[in-house]
Parts: C-alpha cells; sequence; structure tokens
C-alpha cells in the first residue's frame, strides 16, 4: 500500500530556479526520507529527517517535516540541468525494527530542469 | 562506501523459465529488499529480509520466491516467468542500527518474453 503520495507529478523548470516538491502521508512515522532516480538506474538516498525535527537542510536541499499535517516538502536551490530525475519520498514505520524495517515509497515526481 | 550490485543489468527471458535475480552488498547490512517498478505504480516490495534465513512478504509476493542462506547475499526467484513479471527489478540494503535509509542496486531491466 502506498503511504507517501507526492505533488507534483511533474515538475518542469529553468536552470537556476528553485524547486519545491511535497510529500504526504498517512500514519504515524518514524522518519522520513528522500531519494532520486537518474533515468534507468537506482535510488540514492538524499536526506532524511526524523519525526522530532522540522527542518534539515544538505547542500542544496532543504527538508521541512510538518508531522501534525503529515506533509514533507524538499526544495532544491538554484537547480542545475543535473538535477533532472525522478524524486522519491519513503516513511519508515513508527516502530522502527529490523522485522519492521520496510520503507514505504510514493510513486514519484519527474523533476525537468532545462538548461 | 556502501555497494550492491546486482547480477545482471539487462536480462531477457522466455514464458515458464526459472529466473534467478541476485544481489550482493558489501557493508554487513541486516536488511535487504527486493522491489520492481513499473511506469505509474512506482516501486512495490516484493519480498524483504531482516537476517539470514528470515524473509518477510511485502505487497506483491505472487509469483516470486527469495532465499538468503549467506548475510550479504538475496536472491529472487521466479519460478516460472510470465509475461506480466516484465519489469525493472531493484535490490536494496540497509543497515539494523541506523536509521533505515536503503541503498540501491543499479536494477536489473528483465523481460519475459
Amino acid at each position: 500500500s502506498q503511504q507517501g503520495e507526492e505533488d507534483p507529478q511533474a515538475l518542469s523548470i529553468q536552470e537556476g530556479e528553485n524547486a519545491t516538491m511535497n510529500c504526504s502521508y498517512k500514519t504515524s512515522i518514524n522518519n522520513l526520507q528522500w531519494y532520486r532516480q537518474n533515468s534507468g538506474r537506482g535510488l540514492v538516498h538524499l536526506i532524511l529527517i526524523r519525526s522530532n525535527e522540522r527542518e534539515k537542510h544538505s547542500g542544496r536541499l532543504r527538508v521541512t517535516l510538518d508531522t501534525s499535517k503529515k506533509s514533507s516538502s524538499l526544495l532544491i536551490t538554484a537547480s542545475r540541468a543535473a538535477d533532472t530525475a525522478s524524486y522519491f519520498c519513503a516513511t519508515a514505520s513508527l516502530f522502527l525494527t529490523g522485522a519492521n524495517s520496510k520503507l514505504t515509497f510514493g510513486k514519484g515526481i519527474t523533476l525537468s530542469v532545462r538548461p | 562506501d556502501v555497494k550492491v550490485t546486482q547480477s545482471s543489468r539487462y536480462l531477457v527471458k522466455r514464458t515458464g523459465e526459472k529466473v534467478f535475480l541476485e544481489c550482493v552488498q558489501d557493508m554487513d547490512h541486516e536488511n535487504m529488499f527486493w522491489y520492481r517498478q513499473d511506469p505509474g505504480l512506482g516501486l512495490r516490495l516484493i519480498y524483504f529480509s531482516y537476517d539470514v534465513k528470515m524473509k518477510e512478504k511485502g505487497d506483491i509476493p505472487e509469483g516470486y520466491s527469495v532465499s538468503r542462506e549467506k548475510k550479504e547475499r538475496f536472491s529472487l526467484i521466479l519460478e516460472s516467468a510470465s509475461t506480466n513479471q516484465t519489469s525493472m527489478y531493484l535490490c536494496a540494503s540497509s543497515s539494523g542500527t541506523s536509521d533505515y535509509e536503503q541503498y540501491f542496486g543499479p536494477g536489473t531491466r528483465l523481460t519475459v518474453t
């Protein structure tokens, strides 16, 4: 079952602009993660935010988490053509153990950055 | 750096064949996962394993089985391949003592004809 729902499904921006992607989820979580996937390749982990955190930064990435609204956003600042990829949010169960270690992924957002 | 490798990038098999997809990770991770990815459907979990010889069904286990005899290796088996199993298959692993972020292999694009 899909828990994370990303919005929008597709986003096209000009190089240098900021890209904002949103994710909503339904149940309580331990953490929320964002991944990137270049065409035809595996996913790459970008950033993780725990349920007791509100904002995190990593380079040009900024992620926020609002547990009261069950939503997260990923901001990519000063986008580059190389940021063109699909982006997925994934949630980890509140009761995170080995036997319960699976993540639930959304369907992804396709980001196109025009040179 | 964590490295997850998959046995093939591209694979073409015939309907009814038994297919083995192999995944190996080199970071001593406890957890390993198999997903399939199809356009418009996102990633769907087939099976995962949180320890050697342990396996748990994911969202779409039908038509698949798995084997984990060694900690570093997790195999996905299609007992009798069918055309609706044509897909991209992704393997991932995660540590059992962190935030459980997953590290993915490059994927195997399987075509069943």
